[in-house]
């Protein structure tokens, strides 16, 4: 079963840092590129940051970029963010999720699939 | 980066159909995907590409893009449908990944 499981969520007081994980399963990890996406509260889905297969490219949302880095180990078949200088708006749960591709008539489509169930961040004093 | 657009909040009657919509400049180069979101639950893909649809999801999801505006169909929406509906693409520089604001879908 192709499975994705993050962990690292909790309560951080502003200016913090937290490591999140991304544990994949039943699947060939490295032939992947891997992302993650949150959500705040009652909101909607925010794309966050962007891992190519080998980490040969990163990419970041412009909230979270020079704060957040992407990395991922594919000798553990895990990918990871680092948040640092957390702040009260980067309170949400946080998705990691599996780009998917497929190619038809020279066309690729990427799209996210599976996701995990999400981990909580909590930016507060 | 680039927006997408979706409206708030639809509503439909059981077993009618419904069209949700999602407008943005980066829809004239890529496709949209479509996601569903239950209470609690992670988002599941519902459509992706040009109109594909996961595995075991029912035929009654259908995906379409004209120009700028991509659209979700649901023909014969049921009780299940009832979700929230995101949304996404490339923006339009092609690295980075955009979300429509969903759209929460009520079967009546």
């Amino acid at each position: 079963e192709v499975q994705l499981v993050e962990s690292g969520g909790g309560l951080v007081k502003p200016g913090g840092s937290l490591r999140l994980s991304c544990a994949a399963s039943g699947f060939t990890f490295s032939s992947y590129n891997m992302n993650w996406v949150r959500q705040a509260p009652g909101k909607g889905l925010e794309w966050v940051s962007y891992i190519s297969s080998r980490s040969h490219y990163t990419y970041y949302a412009d909230s979270v970029k020079g704060r957040f880095t992407i990395s991922r180990d594919n000798a553990k078949n895990s990918v990871y963010l680092q948040m640092n200088s957390l702040r009260p708006e980067d309170t949400a749960v946080y998705y990691c999720a599996r780009e998917e591709v497929m190619y038809s008539n020279s066309v690729r489509y990427n799209w996210f699939d599976p996701w995990g169930q999400g981990t909580l961040v909590t930016v507060s004093s | 980066s680039s927006e997408l657009t979706q409206d708030p909040a639809v509503s439909v009657a059981l077993g009618q159909t419904v069209r949700i919509t999602c407008q943005g400049d980066s829809l004239r180069n890529y496709y949209a995907n479509w996601y569903q979101q239950k209470p609690g639950q992670a988002p599941v893909p519902v459509i992706y590409g040009k109109n594909n649809r996961p595995s075991g999801l029912p035929d009654r999801f259908s995906g379409s893009t004209s120009g700028d505006t991509a659209s979700l169909t649901i023909t014969g929406a049921q009780a299940e449908d009832e979700a929230d509906y995101y949304c996404n693409s490339r923006d339009t520089s092609g690295y980075h990944w955009v979300f429509g604001g969903g759209t929460k879908l009520t079967v009546l």
